[in-house]
């Protein structure tokens, strides 16, 4: 069975770090991309980038580059997402999903990641 | 980047009665290999999104044959063809052929 796991909840300072993560298992990680969305309160979805496991090439949407690092360990089939300093902006829930390259992402989705900036 | 516009925002439907979701794409869809890539995404209150529907009309796995698709080029339907309790939450529509990927803006489904 497909499972993506996704790291627990976090609570955070504006100016802080952050690192969320994402497990695979049931499929082979390293040849599938993983995706990451981002769903700010109460409202849709947006894709942030993709990461292929395999060789971490990165493509990022224009409007999260610079603002995130995708990154992955294909040792322990494990995506990261993480910030250098969260802003206020950047509450939301994070979700990964997995994407089996070609134009139909998003096939499996993990939990989510709630994410809360608060001084 | 390409805007899909979703019709309508709120779905009040009674339960057993048919539901349509529009979604129209600022550019076309299609792809050189014949293909038409839009997808449907079901998100239920505090869950995560699930995809029903890819390449237009393909059901996703377990996915209710009351759920389809169609459309062409620009213009896409979500049809249901008798709505159910567990049909309530919140209906994406999404482009995978341009980049970066797009979602509609989505459509709220509730029973009326």
């Amino acid at each position: 069975e497909v499972q993506l796991v996704q790291s627990g909840a976090e609570v955070k300072k504006p100016g802080e770090s952050l690192k969320i993560s994402c497990k695979g298992s049931g499929y082979s990680f390293t040849s599938y991309w993983i995706g990451w969305v981002r769903q700010m309160p109460g409202k849709g979805l947006e894709w942030m980038g993709i990461i292929y496991p395999g060789d971490s090439d990165t493509r990022y949407s224009p409007s999260f580059q610079g603002q995130v690092t995708m990154s992955a360990d294909k040792s322990i089939s494990t995506a990261y997402l993480q910030w250098s300093s969260l802003k206020a902006s950047d509450p939301a829930m994070y979700y990964c999903a997995r994407h089996a390259g070609g134009f139909n992402p998003f096939d499996y989705w993990g939990q989510g990641t709630l994410v809360t900036v608060s001084s | 980047d390409v805007v899909l516009t979703q019709s309508p925002l709120s779905l009040p439907v009674t339960l057993g009665q048919p539901a349509s979701i529009s979604c129209t794409s600022s550019q076309s869809l299609v792809y050189s290999d014949g293909n038409t890539y839009l997808n449907w995404f079901q998100q239920r209150p505090g869950q995560s999104p699930r995809r029903l529907i890819y390449e237009v009309s393909k059901r996703d796995s377990g996915v209710p044959d009351r759920f389809s698709g169609s459309g062409s080029v620009t213009d896409f339907t979500l049809k249901i063809s008798r709505v159910e309790a567990e049909d309530v939450g919140v209906y994406y529509c999404m482009q995978g052929l341009h980049w970066p990927i797009t979602f509609g803006q989505g459509t709220r489904l509730e029973i009326k």
